[in-house]
């Protein structure tokens, strides 16, 4: 496909279980950032990859959340002993290179995670 | 720590009417951009502004960057339904990778 897909596109799990979220960018974009959209709130940045890196966790919200790159490819999100608040829709983007505002940034649809 | 203020949270107008919508901060940033969100959709970005005083026209939609670099604007003339959508801006700090998000204006037009 041309843009970035995630999946799945919704996800309903129960308070304590695992989660994991893909992300699949655009072809030959070399940096991927993973998002969280709260309801009503902007995007909170996670974490980035340049290529199968990711120098920065800090944006990570707690140690239940952790992130890896394949290839210079796929990436997933995995969340640990998921809780309610962790509930949001998820956003990946990608870019061609990692260059801030020099570098578009395309969006997936993001993945919508529901913690009952 | 850098905020972005967007106001308004909510606007509701009637098709054909104008609007404006504001980007508000205390610190400079060197770029802003402004995306919109359709539900289901990832942003899509519209503009990136990067000088202050810095105008772009978008066919109905015009961005302009603040003289001070803190703060940007956007003006839709003649709106229409295909403008409803969540808009969101985004300013570039320090970090040549992270943007400072705001919470967005969702905007709806009424045919």
């Amino acid at each position: 496909g041309a843009g970035v897909s995630q999946s799945p596109s919704n996800k309903v799990t129960e308070k304590g279980k695992d989660v994991e979220l893909r992300c699949d960018p655009i072809s030959g974009h070399t940096a991927l950032y993973w998002y969280r959209q709260s309801l009503g709130q902007g995007l909170e940045f996670l974490i980035y990859f340049q290529g199968n890196s990711a120098p920065d966790k800090s944006g990570l919200p707690s140690d239940r959340f952790s992130a890896e790159r394949t290839g210079g490819s796929v990436s997933t999100l995995t969340i640990q002993r998921t809780q309610q608040e962790d509930s949001a829709v998820y956003l990946c983007a990608s870019s061609l290179a990692l260059g801030g505002l020099g570098e578009t940034q395309y969006f997936g649809p993001g993945t919508r995670l529901l913690v009952l | 720590t850098q905020l972005l203020e967007q106001s308004p949270q909510f606007l509701s107008i009637q098709e054909g009417e104008n609007l404006t919508v504001y980007c508000n901060s205390s610190s400079v940033f060197s770029s802003l951009q402004w995306y919109r969100q359709e539900p289901g959709e990832g942003p899509v970005l519209l503009v990136t502004v990067v000088t202050g005083g810095e105008v772009k026209k978008l066919k109905r939609l015009t961005f302009q960057f603040g003289d001070a670099r803190k703060d940007s604007s956007l003006h839709i003339t003649a709106a229409q339904p295909g403008d409803t959508g969540l808009y969101l801006c985004a300013g570039g700090g320090g970090s040549n990778y992270q943007l400072i998000w705001g919470a967005g204006t969702k905007l709806i037009i009424k045919p």
